[in-house]
């Protein structure tokens, strides 16, 4: 069975910090490993990573794929209130594009 | 194209009675899938559709629950009878590939 774990599970930092969430995972017939932003509502898609060692990055965030270890993660430099969210990874496998979530971590930044 | 369509966006009903959960997928993506949310669970894949066949229904929580896709552009998920235990945010994402993206969800309160 696919698995997921985040870790922290939550964290709170002041405006400014620099964080760093994790993200480990099983899979079989791994396809692509994603990362969300979830606020209020809906999860929103951040990055997909399907190879190894390639950061991808947008603005004050980024994130890198480590196949061999299995995991992870995903970066906020300066970060601002506004990032303030659950992180949510999951994998996906070759099987019509199946993900499975990990449990998130709950981010909170201060002013 | 305005992205993956749930409707309703908020429902109440009482215990016992039938809810109905709908969902418009974006166009061209050949995956569907329902999860459900709650604070005590995360996100939980309860159903997976491909090329409007379901795959994987594993995560149906009994037989309360039925999902179905009769055309590629639609999808409902039916709760017959629905119990305080099924009140959650129910989201709908779609895949044309590798990464998912998610509908609004339909916050589902059973009282």
């Amino acid at each position: 069975e696919d698995k997921v774990v985040q870790s922290p599970l939550s964290l709170v930092v002041h405006e400014g910090d620099t964080v760093t969430l994790n993200c480990s995972y099983e899979v079989t017939n791994f396809r692509s490993l994603l990362w969300y932003k979830q606020e209020k509502k809906a999860p929103t898609f951040l990055f997909m990573l399907t190879s190894s060692g390639i950061e991808k990055k947008s603005g004050r965030l980024s994130s890198i794929l480590d196949k061999k270890e299995l995991f992870s993660i995903l970066n906020i430099t300066a970060t601002q209130t506004g990032d303030s969210a659950i992180y949510l990874c999951a994998v996906s496998n070759t099987n019509a594009g199946k993900s499975t979530f990990g449990d998130g971590t709950t981010l909170t930044v201060k002013p | 194209d305005a992205g993956v369509i749930q409707s309703p966006r908020h429902e109440v009903t009482e215990m016992g009675q039938e809810v109905t959960l709908r969902c418009k997928p974006i166009s061209g993506h050949n995956s569907l899938f329902w999860y459900r949310q709650t604070m005590m669970r995360g996100l939980e894949l309860l159903i997976y559709f491909n090329n409007n066949v379901p795959i994987d229904d594993s995560g149906m929580p009994e037989d309360r629950f039925s999902a179905k896709m009769p055309n590629a552009s639609f999808s409902t998920l039916k709760i017959q009878p629905s119990e305080p235990r099924d009140s959650a945010v129910y989201f709908c994402a779609s895949s044309g590939g590798f990464g998912a993206f998610f509908g609004q969800g339909t916050r589902l309160t059973v009282v």
